[in-house]
C-alpha cells in the first residue's frame, strides 16, 4: 500500500452529465475526506467520513454532491447535473482516528465541466 | 469558509536565500498543520505544531506559533530550486468552541525559488 490513490486523474464531461469519483485511502486509516480546489485557493472541505458514517458535510454542498463509503474502504464521490461551477480539483485524504494529525492526500481528480 | 489567511500570498526569491510564510487564524485551535503542493498534484504535510508549542524544527523548516496573535510562520532557510511550491496552512478548530474533526486550509503561499 504506497498511500491514497484517486481515479480516473483527469475526467472532461458536458454540463448536465453526471460523475463519480473514486478514493481509496490507506488501508489502516479510519477516517476519510474529501475536499475541492479551485486554482489560486486552497483546499475547501467537503465532507468526511469514519469508517463508513459520513460525520460531516459542508453546507456549502449542494444536494448535487453525495458520497459513499459503504464498507469503510473505498469512497465515491458522486456529482449530479454537473456545473461548469462544478470545475475544480478533487481532493481525497486519509488519516488515523483521533485528534486531527496529519492528512495523507491523494493525487487528486481534476474535474473539467464544458 | 477559509480560517487560515496566508501571507504573503506570492513570493519569489533566489536560491540559498530563506522564504518565511505567516498565517493568520481566526479561532482557537487544537493544532496548526503546514502543506505543501506541488502544482497539479496532491498536498505533502510538512509539519505539525501543538496549540501548547511555541516553536518546533523539522529539517530546514522552522515554525513559530503564537496563539496570543492567531498566527503562525513557516521558515525554510537555504531555499533550493525544489522548493518551488504552494504552501498552506491549515488548522482544527477547538470541538468546544464550535469545530470540528476537520482541517480548514488557508489561501496559500506561492513560493518560487529561482535557481
Amino acid at each position: 500500500d504506497t498511500g491514497v490513490s484517486q481515479d480516473p486523474r483527469h475526467k472532461i464531461t458536458k454540463r448536465g452529465q453526471n460523475v463519480t469519483f473514486r478514493c481509496d485511502p490507506i488501508s489502516e486509516h479510519n477516517r476519510l475526506y474529501w475536499y475541492r480546489q479551485t486554482l489560486g485557493q486552497g483546499p475547501e472541505f467537503l465532507t468526511y467520513f469514519q469508517n463508513e458514517a459520513q460525520l460531516e458535510k459542508s453546507r456549502l454542498l449542494s444536494d448535487r454532491f453525495s458520497a459513499e463509503r459503504p464498507k469503510g474502504s473505498f469512497s465515491t464521490l458522486e456529482i449530479q447535473r454537473t456545473e461548469q461551477g462544478d470545475s475544480a480539483m478533487y481532493l481525497c485524504a486519509s488519516s488515523l482516528t483521533g485528534s486531527v494529525g496529519e492528512l495523507f492526500f491523494g493525487s487528486g481528480t481534476q474535474l473539467s465541466v464544458l | 469558509s477559509q480560517q487560515g489567511e496566508e501571507d504573503p500570498q506570492a513570493l519569489s526569491i533566489q536560491e540559498g536565500e530563506n522564504a518565511t510564510m505567516n498565517c493568520s487564524y481566526k479561532t482557537s485551535i487544537n493544532n496548526l498543520q503546514w502543506y505543501r503542493q506541488n502544482s497539479g498534484r496532491g498536498l505533502v504535510h510538512l509539519i505539525l505544531i501543538r496549540s501548547n508549542e511555541r516553536e518546533k524544527h523539522s529539517g530546514r523548516l522552522r515554525v513559530t506559533l503564537d496563539t496570543s496573535k492567531k498566527s503562525s510562520s513557516l521558515l525554510i532557510t537555504a531555499s533550493r530550486a525544489a522548493d518551488t511550491a504552494s504552501y498552506f496552512c491549515a488548522t482544527d478548530a477547538l470541538l468546544t468552541q464550535g469545530g470540528s474533526e476537520k482541517l480548514v486550509f488557508g489561501k496559500g503561499t506561492k513560493l518560487t525559488v529561482n535557481p
